[in-house]
């Protein structure tokens, strides 16, 4: 079973740029598309960007992914106090008869 | 408007089976592409996939819990159940399900979600 390594924290001040990587330990993570989630506390999981680099409707466009060969990364802009959460990248692996593998999240604390 | 609710146990005794269920509106499993998963949370801890099933009756399971779980689909009534055998303690957690969709010819996996229910299994 894949694993998908995100670093458990990161910490910014207001304003600034911010960015988490996620890497993938599959050979599949280089070629599938990748999810990322905004957990605010007690909340369920938001969907920040899908397939890779697009955003759904109504997430701001501070908000950016992108992603090179087994690695994938969450870009926020202009850093907020209410960007403060748990962000869990996600993709599909295809072995095993195919799956979904979270990673195991970095908590962004805005200072 | 999609919307998504978990409901089943609070209380689980070590060993019995967890059953829940997901009821959803907004959308529907008789249409191609979509699909239902179910996503669980321990306490403090991250979220791990555990299921999903497609409009096609399709089902995918975590290839670690794959002896454990069922998934199934009542699509009339638009429900979704998840079945875990052999409960213990550490199967604690916050167990969400979400909504898998098509934007034209792109996925969207889990673009929306359900409250949560939180289980907690303890003798």
């Amino acid at each position: 079973q894949s694993v998908l390594t995100q670093p458990p924290s990161a910490s910014a001040t207001p304003g600034q740029r911010v960015t988490i990587s996620c890497s993938g330990s599959s050979p599949n993570f280089r070629h599938n598309t990748v999810n990322w989630y905004q957990q605010l506390p007690g909340m369920a999981p938001k969907l920040l960007i899908f397939a890779t680099d697009q955003r759904p409707s109504g997430v701001p466009d501070r908000f950016s992914g992108s992603k090179s060969g087994a690695s994938a990364s969450l870009a926020i802009s202009g850093l907020q106090s209410d960007d403060e959460a748990d962000y869990y990248c996600a993709a599909w692996d295809d072995s095993l008869n195919g799956h979904w593998v979270f990673g195991g999240g970095t908590k962004l604390t805005v200072l | 408007q999609i919307t998504l609710k978990e409901s089943g146990p609070t209380l689980v005794r070590p060993t019995q089976t967890l059953t829940l269920t997901c009821t959803f509106s907004g959308f529907s499993l008789y249409t191609g592409g979509v699909g239902v998963g179910w996503i669980r949370q321990p306490p403090g801890k991250a979220l791990e996939w555990l299921a999903l099933i497609y409009w096609d009756d399709g089902k995918r399971y975590s290839p670690s819990l794959r002896s454990r779980l069922t998934i199934t689909k009542d699509t009339s009534r638009n429900q979704v159940v998840l079945t875990m055998t052999d409960m213990d303690p550490v199967d604690t957690g916050t167990y969400y399900c979400a909504h898998r969709g098509m934007v034209a010819d792109t996925v969207i996996t889990f673009d929306y979600w359900g409250q949560g229910t939180l289980v907690t299994v303890s003798s």
